[in-house]
């Protein structure tokens, strides 16, 4: 079974820090991706990455930052967090198929910005 | 651009009856794939189906059936005698073929789904 897992099910942040989030997937998908989750808005991507170092912005990338140093793990980095940056974060790992392959989710991180 | 509708943002059924979620999209590319994904109150989003928009054949898996209609654009999910573990937020999705794009899916706002005993 594929797993994607997640650091933390539950953050709460200040103001202006830096906030890292860290996903790591077991099998050897060469690509990975940040959504995050809002209600009626479904899951809209930052930012996804389809190999090591490479990374490529999805639809609302202002304010996020990504970082894939090894191919299991793709981290997303909230350089100076904001209140409207609260949100439920999900990450996806998928092959790299001919067509579009299945994505497979982690649990996600309720992040909270007071 | 792609966009996927869906409307109906909440249905409350009783169990044993049967709810159908409806998923409208608008897509340019004339191959595509549409997915549904579970997401039942602990968060993880679960894989459903991927559907390419070659397949037209409906498709029956157990108590869920799906019904991919081409010519409206809809691509509609079917529980039969609901049960309450269906109970989660169910999201359509699709994806075009551009490479480059990393298959990059774009999701529907989601229905939620409350079964009650």
């Amino acid at each position: 079974d594929v797993k994607v897992t997640q650091s933390s099910r539950y953050l709460v942040k200040r103001t202006g820090e830096k906030v890292f989030l860290e996903c790591v997937q077991d099998m050897d998908h060469e690509n990975m991706f940040w959504y995050r989750q809002d209600p009626g808005l479904g899951l809209r991507l930052i930012y996804f990455s389809y190999d090591v170092k490479m990374k490529e912005k999805g639809d609302i990338p202002e304010g996020y930052s990504v970082s894939r140093e090894k191919k299991e793990r793709f981290s997303l980095i909230l350089e100076s967090a904001s209140t409207n940056q609260t949100s439920m974060y999900l990450c996806a790992s998928s092959s790299a198929g001919q067509g579009p392959e299945t994505q497979y989710f982690g649990p996600g991180t309720r992040l909270l910005v007071l | 651009a792609q966009k996927v509708t869906q409307a109906q943002t909440e249905i409350s059924v009783v169990e044993k009856e049967d709810v159908t979620l409806d998923c409208v999209y608008e897509t340019r590319d004339t191959t595509y794939y549409l997915f549904w994904y579970k997401q039942p109150p602990s968060g993880e989003l679960v894989f459903l189906i991927r559907r390419n928009s070659f397949d037209e054949q409906n498709e029956i898996s157990g108590r869920y059936s799906w019904n991919f209609q081409k010519s409206t654009s809809s691509f509609n999910f079917t529980i039969t005698a609901s049960q309450v573990v269906d109970s989660a937020v169910y999201f359509c999705a699709l994806s075009g073929m551009i490479k480059a794009a990393g298959n990059k899916l774009t999701f529907g706002g989601g229905t939620r789904v409350l079964v009650k005993p």
